[in-house]
């Protein structure tokens, strides 16, 4: 079963808005990480958070986590077209296995 | 793709037929992984390697088999595919230290028919 689940699934938005993405799962973690996919593409890292830090940021990227609650979200700031891709959250299920998310598709107009 | 390169990029069986996966690094990482995507499901990870002969099963693993011989390389097999399987599989590789990132391949599209 998924760890994690993304919200929304999908998201549109205008070049230079802000895009918000959000990760919910379900056991106690160690980190927790976002990755991006573009179309055909494999996966890329983005941003790893661990358990005892609340923020992160990397550049247009802002990464929150909340243990209390189980969540994480993904903040990409001042989006652009190059922008548009799957996002997917990854939990660290133990043993060196990394357990994803079912993904946010974001698309950026120009 | 970091250095790893999944072979073939595309393939087309017929039920019932065996298919091989092929995954080969130049990164020398120990950890090596096989996912399948599919719509609604994201990533689900079949099987994995901590080493050379050393593998152990994922979330998905009916229908799979695997091998590594060589560091280098990791061996996805499907000794008799099903439709179930059409899928995009996805190699990655990690040094293996907790949470370190891991490194994806470009992907094979496998559909069976």
């Amino acid at each position: 079963s998924q760890q994690g689940e993304e919200d929304p699934q999908a998201l549109s938005i205008q070049e230079g808005e802000n895009a918000t993405m959000n990760c919910s799962y379900k056991t106690s973690i160690n980190n927790l990480q976002w990755y991006r996919q573009n179309s055909g593409r494999g996966l890329v890292h983005l941003i790893l958070i661990r358990s005892n830090e609340r923020e992160k940021h990397s550049g247009r990227l802002r990464v929150t986590l909340d243990t209390s609650k189980k969540s994480s979200s993904l903040l990409i700031t001042a989006s652009r077209a190059a922008d548009t891709a799957s996002y997917f959250c990854a939990t660290d299920a133990g043993f060196q296995k990394l357990v994803f998310g079912t993904g946010t598709r974001l698309l950026v107009s120009p | 793709d970091a250095g790893i390169t999944q072979s073939p990029r595309h393939k087309v069986t017929e039920t019932g037929t065996p298919v091989t996966l092929r995954c080969h690094q130049t990164e020398n990482h120990r950890y090596m992984y096989w996912y399948r995507q599919d719509p609604g499901h994201g990533l689900r990870l079949i099987h994995y390697s901590y080493g050379v002969k050393d593998t152990d099963k994922g979330e998905v693993s009916d229908g799979y088999s695997v091998s590594r011989s060589k560091t280098e390389d990791f061996l996805l097999t499907l000794e008799s595919a099903t439709s179930s399987q059409t899928s995009v599989y996805f190699c990655a590789i990690g040094t293996g230290s907790p949470g370190e990132k891991l490194f994806f391949g470009s992907g094979t599209q496998l559909s069976v028919l």
